[in-house]
């Protein structure tokens, strides 16, 4: 069974602040991994996608990758109130045939921006 | 833009009744997803197509059944609702040339009593 580790949390930031999510995930062979915010009561959105080692900037957000350790972050700058939400690492698993894949998602982990 | 959407936001249900859930695409996806989301318990996959026509189990299948007739449309049926069906259901699509980046739906909360 594929796994992605998460922090549940909350994890809490001043306003301000660099927020620092982390995830772990199990199989050695994945080569694609995401970013998914949700806020309370609404559906995952896509904010960051990472295939490389090493890290990718989009705007206040920057995702990291590791392979060798098998792990991935997301760093937010300047965090914000706004982005208080719950912060899925999902990372591709299974082969579906005609090379379409699955992906497995963490349990996420749950950030408060604290004005 | 991508965009995904779901028949109903919120839908009440009986025990026993049978429940169809829509999910429409206008980006020409390859792939559909219906998953459903529980505290504690994250998402949780429970169909997908790769095709039309095309289905294949996901980790909790059972007591759901899906259809796929048209590229853009994903059908999840309930058979027979039952009280632990309760739950938010997403669809979510994507496309095998760009990544396997998932688009989500805005859900639907199914309440069965």
């Amino acid at each position: 069974q594929k796994e992605v580790e998460q922090n549940s949390g909350p994890l809490s930031v001043p306003e301000g602040a660099i927020a620092s999510l982390n995830c772990t995930y199990s199989d050695r062979v994945s080569q694609s991994f995401f970013w998914y915010r949700q806020y309370s009561g609404k559906s995952p959105e896509l904010i960051m996608s990472i295939y490389s080692n090493g890290d990718k900037e989009d705007g206040r957000f920057t995702a990291q990758l590791n392979k060798a350790s098998q792990y991935v972050s997301l760093l937010i700058r300047d965090s914000q109130p706004s982005d208080s939400a719950t912060y899925l690492c999902a990372v591709i698993s299974a082969y579906s045939g005609a090379g379409s894949y699955q992906l497995t998602f963490g349990k996420g982990t749950k950030l408060s921006v604290i004005p | 833009d991508v965009k995904v959407t779901q028949s109903s936001r919120y839908l009440v249900k009986r025990t026993g009744e049978k429940v169809f859930l829509e999910c429409v695409q206008d980006m020409d996806h390859e792939n559909m997803f219906w998953y459903r989301q529980d505290p504690g318990l994250g998402l949780r996959l429970i169909y997908f197509s790769y095709d039309v026509k095309m289905k294949e189990k996901g980790d909790i299948p059972e007591g759901y059944s899906v259809s796929r007739e048209k590229k853009e449309r994903f059908s999840l049926i309930l058979e027979s609702a039952s009280t632990n069906q309760t739950s938010m259901y997403l669809c979510a699509s994507s496309s095998r040339t760009s990544g396997n980046e998932q688009y989500f739906g805005p859900g639907t909360r199914l309440t069965v009593t």
